[in-house]
């Protein structure tokens, strides 16, 4: 069985503050993991895949296969950064992809 | 050009009745997708249909039933209503093999 656990359900930081969105994963195989985020009104889409290895609006996120995490960091938050991340992990012949329940980001002024 | 596009976006009904949600992708994909978000925001995936095929069918009630006319197309049939479903029900879409899924912008269910 595949799962994934964000054990934080909101997180508010300041502009300008470093944040972590902590995502934790269990899988027997070998999984691939993703970071999908929903701002305010608009769709949920893509923001980074570990085998990509590329920072994408300023957030990382590095795969810790012994922690099974795959944590998403950014050094200096931003306003506008303010939305829904949610972890994700595929894997499976089916290539199911699990959500974790999502953790509500608030970059506050 | 919307890439992943769902009808309707509201629905609102009665217990008891029966309603359609339509999905079109125009991606070119062979995956697709209708995910359930409850009103604690957990996405759970509920189908997956590759080439019409069905290759995920979760733990959902058989009052729901997709059906994939064609690759670019994946309908959501629910029936008899019930208060527990109403949600936000998302399509999606992928090449198979990838978990890169497009989203619809989700079709808002309120059964009162």
């Amino acid at each position: 069985a595949q799962r994934v656990t964000q054990p934080e359900k909101l997180l508010s930081v300041f502009k300008g503050a470093p944040v972590e969105l902590k995502c934790n994963y269990s899988y027997s195989g070998s999984p691939e993991l993703f970071w999908y985020v929903q701002y305010s009104r608009q769709r949920l889409q893509l923001l980074l895949r570990h085998i990509s290895r590329e920072s994408i609006k300023g957030f990382t996120a590095d795969l810790n296969k012994g922690e099974t995490s795959f944590h998403l960091k950014k050094p200096f938050a931003q306003e506008e950064d303010s939305a829904m991340y949610y972890c994700a992990l595929s894997g499976g012949s089916n290539y199911k992809l699990t959500f974790g329940k999502g953790t509500l980001l608030t970059v506050n002024p | 050009d919307t890439a992943v596009s769902q009808t309707p976006k509201y629905l609102v009904t009665q217990m008891g009745n029966d309603k359609s949600i339509k999905c079109e992708q125009n991606l070119g994909h062979d995956t697709m997708y209708w995910y359930k978000q409850d009103s604690k925001k957990f996405l759970k995936i509920m189908f997956s249909y590759n080439n019409k095929e069905l290759i995920i069918n979760e733990t959902v009630p058989n009052r729901f039933s997709p059906k994939s006319p064609d690759k670019a197309h994946l309908n959501l049939h629910i029936n008899s209503l019930e208060l527990g479903d109403s949600a936000v029900y998302f399509c999606a879409s992928s090449q198979r093999y990838t978990g890169e899924l497009f989203f619809g912008e989700g079709s808002r269910l309120t059964v009162l």
